[in-house]
């Protein structure tokens, strides 16, 4: 069973839908979690971060972790063609130091 | 954030020859790091790019075939050696702009290496 599960889609959605990404865990101990976007041949882009559990948000864009589930999501609003992409869940913490977790990536598509 | 740059953006090589891919960032860095992205898939890590020092490898990946260069805070190289089909993939280098602060790691556009 791989530390991080994610979905990886494709999830085809209408421009203007929200929209809802999700990983699931199994370290209690990870204390940081991460949102990437990659677009099509290019580097995961840092999205937004949350430590520990809570919400945060910016702009269209809300993250949502619940420790006690094991379960992060990105919330994505009034989502849009350019939001097309693979969106990676990764997570840092004991015992891996400095080193990310990441899931295997959803590929995103919003049609117009 | 910061300005990560590669080189080559991408290249096409012969089984058993070795390309070497440069990782440049615009700030003195701690960490930067070395992923392997395989086609459809997430991001592996090879090593932990050490200034001064050693690489230090993750299971699976070892000096001979992947050596890494760090010679100062701003720059590194990996080297895929006697390369074959499998070492096909997207090589991805990434860096940490503030010690301990992996929720704040920024990656490069990536190598794209095509061995035929």
């Amino acid at each position: 069973q791989k530390e991080v599960e994610q979905d990886p889609g494709p999830l085809s959605v209408p421009e203007g839908a929200i929209v809802s990404l999700n990983c699931t865990y199994s370290n209690s101990a990870f204390q940081y979690f991460m949102w990437y976007r990659q677009y099509s041949r290019k580097g995961p882009e840092l999205l937004m971060y949350t430590y520990s559990s809570g919400n945060k948000e910016d702009g269209r864009f809300t993250a949502q972790v619940d420790k006690s589930s094991k379960y992060i999501s990105l919330f994505i609003r009034d989502s849009q063609p350019s939001d097309s992409a693979t969106y990676l869940c990764a997570m840092s913490g004991p015992p891996y130091g400095n080193k990310l977790v990441f899931g295997a990536g959803t590929i995103l598509r919003v049609k117009s | 954030s910061a300005v990560i740059s590669q080189k080559p953006s991408r290249d096409i090589c012969q089984r058993g020859t070795s390309l070497t891919i440069q990782c440049q960032v615009d700030s003195q860095v701690t960490m930067m790091f070395w992923y392997r992205q395989q086609p459809g898939q997430s991001l592996t890590l090879i090593a932990t790019a050490n200034q001064g020092s050693e690489a230090t490898y993750e299971s699976g990946f070892v000096i001979d075939k992947f050596p890494i260069s760090r010679p100062n805070l701003t720059f590194s190289t990996l080297t895929v050696s006697n390369m074959s089909p499998e070492d096909s993939s997207i090589y991805l280098c990434s860096v940490e702009l503030r010690p301990n602060t992996p929720h704040e790691q920024y990656f490069g556009p990536g190598t794209r290496l095509t061995v035929t």
